[in-house]
């Protein structure tokens, strides 16, 4: 088995912040998403990368920038931080599209 | 629209009932279907998938129909116990866009 690991666990920024949040897997796969969750609601993608190097948007990139450094890792930048923006992301990763999704446990962020 | 819609949003159950929740999608290259239950706190996992050579699977108390005709599919929980208390929520991808489409949850409650 493997294991997706995020951090930090929780994340408390500034208006107008620049926040980097990380994901590492050793699952060996190809793909990693990193999607953002609002209190009660559902996973709304940000963006996602099929192999190192690669980038695509999702439905919510603006605000955003990520980066594939290597397969194991995916990283997403908060550009400039909302006021009271308060949001858990989630950070997955499957062997190739449309197989099954592995989630890391989440960055809790918080905004003041 | 949406590319997958879910729905109930909210759904109170009596012990030992049955639960169901209904998706439908709209991409008709769609060809996997996963679940994934999130409970308080915790990262989403999945429960039970099904890919577009399937009508019907099952695991345990777990059955999920797929109609690829009328793009839906469902989650049926048989003899729901209050440890299926969670969010469940949905999802449809496509192998051509490693892309995955979210609902946007149900939140089941079991009734003791």
């Amino acid at each position: 088995g493997g294991i997706i690991t995020q951090t930090p666990k929780f994340l408390i920024g500034q208006e107008g912040q620049k926040l980097t949040l990380k994901c590492q897997q050793n699952f060996n796969h190809d793909t990693m998403y990193w999607y953002r969750q609002d209190s009660g609601k559902g996973l709304r993608l940000i963006y996602y990368s099929i192999t190192e190097n690669d980038l695509q948007k999702g439905d919510l990139s603006e605000g955003y920038d990520a980066s594939r450094e290597k397969k194991s890792s995916f990283s997403l930048t908060v550009t400039s931080a909302q006021k009271n923006e308060m949001a858990v992301f989630l950070c997955a990763s499957s062997l190739q599209g449309a197989d099954t999704q592995y989630f890391g446990p989440g960055t809790r962020l918080l905004v003041l | 629209g949406e590319q997958v819609e879910q729905l109930p949003s909210i759904l109170r159950v009596q012990e030992g009932s049955s639960a169901s929740i209904n998706c439908s999608y709209e991409d008709s290259a769609s060809n996997y279907f996963p679940w994934y239950k999130q409970e308080p706190g915790e990262n989403p996992k999945l429960i039970i998938d099904i890919r577009s050579n399937m009508e019907r699977k099952q695991i345990q108390e777990l059955i999920v129909l797929l109609d690829k005709k009328a793009k839906r599919f469902s989650l049926h929980i048989t003899d729901t116990q209050p440890g299926d208390s969670a969010m469940y929520f949905c999802a449809a991808s496509d192998t051509g866009y490693q892309n995955f489409y979210f609902g946007k949850g149900t939140s089941l409650t079991v009734i003791p």
